[in-house]
């Protein structure tokens, strides 16, 4: 099984909703990741986490708050987000950080309205 | 701070040509990754690439790492309209921060039946 399975696959969301976006994978990777990428841009990082603790966090908004409950899955809780924000959120695992090949999920298109 | 620079950024093809996709990065590093993403999805491994002077074959596509001129090479050999797609390089930070990827712009290849 070499899958990271991302739900929910499309998301609308008005700017005082809170949602999750949800990430897991069953490949016993112990490093993984949120990315975000709009339109015709290369994917930007947002979170790292390693061994289920978060190891990077690139200056992300705290409207966006990522939780990993164990070492399969990985949350992104949202909050007030803005219409700009609308993007392809993208999860993924690798064995360890570092040098390792990243699997991707399918992503969540996220709009927000 | 960590550049990665793709060209071209967009490449249209005939059939059967071959050509090359480069990618430059600005700092020290023995890692670099190529995916392929095709429109509205996630990103697919393609090669990862972890030492000086490797090259890796997968059907049409060859890939190649030169960490002393820090530059890697996409290359594609009689193209087919199947590998229409965007294809990203990525290369690792350097030791002290080797948990994040730096991603390319992406070079958008079309490839006309």
């Amino acid at each position: 099984d070499t899958e990271v399975t991302q739900t929910p696959k499309h998301l609308v969301m008005g700017m005082t909703n809170k949602k999750s976006l949800k990430c897991e994978q069953h490949m016993g990777h112990r490093a993984m990741y949120w990315y975000k990428q709009k339109a015709k841009k290369p994917p930007e990082l947002m979170f790292v986490y390693s061994y289920e603790k978060l190891s990077i966090n690139e200056s992300v908004p705290s409207r966006f708050s990522p939780e990993c409950p164990n070492s399969s899955l990985l949350n992104l809780h949202l909050h007030a987000l803005q219409p700009e924000d609308s993007a392809l959120y993208l999860c993924a695992s690798s064995r360890e950080t570092g040098g390792i090949e990243a699997f991707f999920g399918q992503g969540t298109r996220l709009t927000v309205v | 701070e960590l550049k990665v620079e793709q060209n071209p950024l967009f490449l249209s093809m005939q059939e059967g040509k071959n050509y090359t996709i480069y990618c430059n990065y600005s700092t020290t590093s023995d890692r670099l990754y190529w995916y392929r993403q095709d429109p509205g999805k996630s990103l697919e491994s393609l090669f990862v690439l972890l030492s000086n002077g490797a090259v890796k074959q997968e059907g049409r596509l060859m890939a190649s790492l030169d960490t002393k001129a820090r530059l890697s090479t996409l290359h594609i050999t009689a193209a087919v309209h199947d590998l229409s797609a965007t294809y990203f390089c990525a290369v690792d930070m350097p030791p002290n921060r080797d948990d994040k990827i730096i991603f390319g712009k992406g070079t958008r290849l079309h490839i006309l039946p």
